[in-house]
């Protein structure tokens, strides 16, 4: 157990449904990723916030929006998704931005878009 | 562009040692990151490197040249458990971690 706790663990969702994605932080952090990781690929910033405020949209496309309401909970709702959206989802945490800031993986959400 | 380059895939035998080397370039450097991931689990730290040097925990250790560009993960008396993901991971001047697509170490018995 990391700390950090994502639902659901698996999701498969139609290109017109919209879901939302979940994460929470048991740790005191202040700052928050969203990651994609497809099969034998670096993994892809999404989205960061620090202290609430999103500091980082690396060329997301729209159809992915993130919700920060406190610093402990992270959303990421997702709306008309295509096939090639399927990957496993990461949330981190980390004590601050900055060097020496470990980040803190949550067990991830395995996306499959139909 | 910013780039991080790692073996795909090392095969080694249960007892022995492994090297798993990382080069980069990246804008601006603010400390290197190996992480371990096991299939179908979250990636878990493994070390921080922000200076030139060997840093050792336990069985694992992780070594940085910056004029180089260059790291690697020293894992001894390896164990099956070790059988996971080795991801590099940069921290560049807007302190954003680049990812490496990580080395899928196999170890045999």
């Amino acid at each position: 157990e990391t700390g950090v706790t994502q639902t659901p663990r698996h999701l498969v969702m139609g290109m017109t449904n919209k879901k939302s994605l979940k994460c929470e932080q048991h740790l005191g952090h202040n700052a928050m990723y969203w990651y994609k990781q497809s099969a034998k690929k670096p993994l892809e910033l999404m989205f960061v916030y620090n202290f609430k405020e999103q500091t980082e949209n690396n060329s997301v496309p729209s159809r992915f929006s993130p919700e920060c309401p406190n610093s402990s909970h992270l959303f990421l709702h997702l709306h008309t998704l295509q096939p090639e959206d399927s990957a496993l989802y990461l949330c981190a945490s980390s004590q601050d931005l900055g060097n020496y800031n470990e980040q803190f993986f949550g067990p991830g959400t395995r996306l499959t878009v139909l | 562009g910013q780039n991080i380059d790692q073996p795909t895939e090392m095969t080694a035998t249960e007892g022995a040692i492994v090297q798993i080397n990382c080069t980069y370039q990246t804008s601006g450097f603010n400390g290197l990151f190996w992480y371990q991931q096991h299939a179908g689990e979250a990636p878990t730290f493994l070390s921080y490197n922000v200076l030139d040097g060997l840093e050792e925990k336990g069985r694992f250790s992780s070594f940085l040249s910056r004029s180089k560009g260059y790291s690697y993960l020293l894992l001894k008396e390896l164990q099956m458990k070790d059988s996971a993901s080795y991801l590099c991971a940069v921290m560049d001047s807007n302190y954003q971690l680049i990812w490496g697509a990580g080395t899928k170490l196999i170890i045999k018995p």
